[in-house]
């Protein structure tokens, strides 16, 4: 039973830029949350994803947006890369009604030069 | 808005017990959540209190109070691959909000 995974593992963009990130949840899952977490803190909520719609979201720009394909696989877009993006960008997935348990994928770490 | 507060940093002896402190600032919320994550790894879930009281898995145990807005995670029986940084979480209005973690260093 594959888990969540996450694809790229590492990523170097330059400001500016346009990066996408993919998740696929872990089978069975429907939802998928999208967090970034900076060096030495927690992760930051981004969106939620259900249903293929944006069920909820946090303090990011507009900059950020997502898509949940119907294979509940999820995407990640940033636009006009800041220097302040560089993190490592986590999704979560979990069963709709079941968001106290989430299980992680390995994240990617996005770099902005 | 929501914040939950953690100690940044614990320090505890090999086989001994810790335990974590969570204090927050938010309400109706369903519960509390701790989660583990090694250096370079990605958070893993251990514990989950939906109502107030313990909640025990084998050498971890989690506990919330609503009326005091607090919670803690409890490690007993500390191993050094229990080195590796804690946070807890609200769910709530099905947004996941976690606070700034606490690193726990393990000594032999």
């Amino acid at each position: 039973d594959a888990g969540v995974t996450q694809s790229p593992t590492h990523l170097i963009k330059t400001r500016g830029q346009q990066v996408t990130l993919r998740c696929s949840p872990k089978s069975g899952h429907d939802t998928v949350s999208w967090y970034q977490q900076a060096l030495g803190q927690g992760p930051q909520f981004i969106f939620q994803y259900y249903e293929e719609e944006e069920r909820q979201r946090g303090n990011f720009p507009d900059r950020f947006s997502g898509h949940q394909f119907p294979n509940y696989s999820s995407e990640l877009n940033v636009n006009a890369l800041l220097l302040g993006d560089s993190a490592l960008y986590l999704c979560a997935s979990s069963l709709e009604g079941r968001g106290e348990k989430l299980f992680f994928g390995s994240g990617t770490q996005l770099s902005v030069l | 808005g929501q914040s939950l507060e953690q100690p940044s940093e614990v320090t505890a002896v090999e086989g001994a017990i810790v335990q974590i402190n969570c204090t927050y600032q938010t309400s109706g919320f369903y519960g509390l959540s701790w989660y583990q994550q090694h250096d370079g790894g990605a958070p893993t879930f251990l514990s989950y209190n939906a109502l107030d009281g313990l909640e025990e898995t084998g050498r971890f145990s989690s506990f919330l109070s609503r009326s005091d807005s607090y919670g803690y995670l409890l490690l007993q029986e500390l191993q050094m691959k229990d080195s590796a940084s804690y946070f807890c979480a609200v769910n709530r209005d099905d947004k996941i909000i976690f606070g700034k973690g606490t690193r726990l260093h393990i000594l032999p």
